[in-house]
């Protein structure tokens, strides 16, 4: 069956340092990989998302990365700030609009 | 342009009783879908649905429902509470020809049941 996981719940980075935040998926057939964060208190948000044909995808400040060889999934934040803090996930969609999402890493900023 | 708004943001209930849960949209959204989180099984997919009709369906009993209206806002209900169905309950809209995974949660209903 499909799976989403990471490979931690939680992870510290000094402020201004690049975080970088790994997924690694089970479903060779999901057409999207996204990512979410969610902000104590709120719902998710999204931040980037990549297509299966993709190996890597830029935004303002993310990069996500895709290797399909290894079915791993990551999120690099550069010059992390301290409103980066938050729980993030990994989802993965395949053909239809239900999105299934990884446990979450916790992102500690350190000042 | 308003986000996406769900009431009641906390309700509290006891075992057995039902409880209906609303979600609102961002305008000109028709794709709404709910999510249940919870700390021990995380986000999990309750539904989809897309011009009043229901596309997707997630592995939930069938105390599980929900519906959507022609202005494209949803309700989900739960019936018959059980103490596992606290948790927050996340309504997410998407644009119909936006990103593929860019879905747009509201701040969620916390449930808690007693």
């Amino acid at each position: 069956g499909e799976s989403v996981g990471l490979h931690l719940p939680t992870l510290s980075v000094q402020e201004g340092d690049n975080s970088i935040i790994n997924c690694a998926y089970s479903n060779s057939a999901s057409d999207y990989f996204i990512w979410y964060k969610q902000e104590s208190g709120k719902g998710p948000q999204f931040i980037i998302d990549i297509r299966s044909n993709m190996d890597k995808r830029q935004g303002q400040r993310v990069t996500v990365l895709l290797n399909k060889t290894v079915k791993h999934l990551s999120l690099q934040i550069a010059a992390t700030q301290p409103g980066d803090s938050a729980v993030y996930f990994c989802a993965e969609m395949n053909g239809n609009e239900k999105l299934t999402f990884g446990t979450g890493t916790r992102l500690t900023i350190i000042p | 342009k308003a986000g996406v708004t769900q009431t009641p943001r906390y309700l509290i209930k006891t075992r057995g009783q039902q409880v209906t849960l609303s979600c609102s949209p961002i305008s000109g959204h028709r794709s709404v879908s709910w999510y249940q989180q919870t700390p021990g099984q995380g986000l999990q997919f309750l539904f989809e649905y897309f011009s009043e009709t229901q596309r997707n369906k997630g592995n939930f009993p069938g105390r599980f429902s929900g519906r959507q209206f022609s202005n494209s806002r949803s309700e989900m209900n739960v019936s018959t509470l059980e103490l596992g169905d606290s948790a927050l309950y996340l309504c997410a809209s998407k644009r119909s020809g936006g990103l593929a995974g860019e879905l747009f949660f509201g701040e969620g209903s916390r449930l808690t049941v007693l």
